[in-house]
């Protein structure tokens, strides 16, 4: 257990659905990364947030956004669902964004999207 | 930006060795990460080396090379739990986010 939670664990919708993943990070850490997994894709960057603000944005859909609140848990939320967006989001925390070695990232066990 | 590669599958036998490479190119270079990962589970960390050389950690050790943009994961006495996806990530030195950007990662099959 890394100590990263997220819910749902697994989600079905309809294209052209909204959808809301949840995220807390493991005690004590400010940063947050999401991360989408497909089978053809591997394991892409989305966004990062430290400490409740936007740090480093990657390949995320303008459909997609995300915020950190200010308890540091966060929330991905996927809009205008197309089939393509089937895929394991994941979420992963770690304490300090910076170069420091040792520097972590722990992910949790992801949410299962299926749009149909 | 990053470029990563690494074998799509390998095979080994129970209690054999299995070494999994790993090259990389990238403006900067800030470490290098290994992650174990079980279909449909999450990635737990392996190792992060920043200097060159071989870093022991049980069963499991990993080898970095600067200059030649290499790395390896060496696993010893291989076990059937040891079948997993091992993904390769390298976090640059520059941008300022430092976000580790992750290769397709390498299915290894282990047959008793």
């Amino acid at each position: 257990d890394s100590g990263v939670t997220q819910t749902p664990k697994h989600l079905i919708t309809a294209t052209g659905q909204r959808v809301t993943l949840r995220c807390s990070p493991r005690s004590g850490d400010l940063s947050v990364y999401w991360y989408q997994q497909s089978l053809d894709q591997g394991l892409q960057f989305l966004i990062q947030y430290y400490n409740g603000e936007e740090r480093a944005k990657g390949n995320i859909l303008e459909r997609f956004s995300a915020q950190q609140f200010p308890d540091l848990h966060s929330e991905l939320n996927l809009s205008s669902l197309e089939l393509g967006d089937s895929a394991l989001y994941f979420c992963a925390s770690s304490n300090n964004p910076g170069p420091l070695s040792g520097n972590t990232i722990y992910f949790g066990e992801g949410s299962w999207l299926t749009v149909v | 930006g990053q470029n990563i590669d690494q074998p799509t599958e390998m095979t080994a036998t129970e209690g054999a060795i299995v070494q999994i490479n790993c090259t990389y190119q990238t403006s900067g270079f800030n470490g290098l990460f290994w992650y174990q990962q079980h279909a449909g589970e999450a990635p737990t960390f392996l190792s992060y080396n920043v200097l060159d050389g071989l870093e022991e950690k049980g069963r499991f050790s990993s080898f970095l090379s600067r200059s030649k943009g290499y790395s390896y994961l060496l696993l010893k006495e291989l076990q059937m739990k040891d079948s997993a996806s091992y993904l390769c990530a390298v976090r640059p030195a520059s941008g300022g986010s430092y976000i580790p950007t992750f290769g397709r990662g390498t299915s290894l099959i282990v047959h008793p």
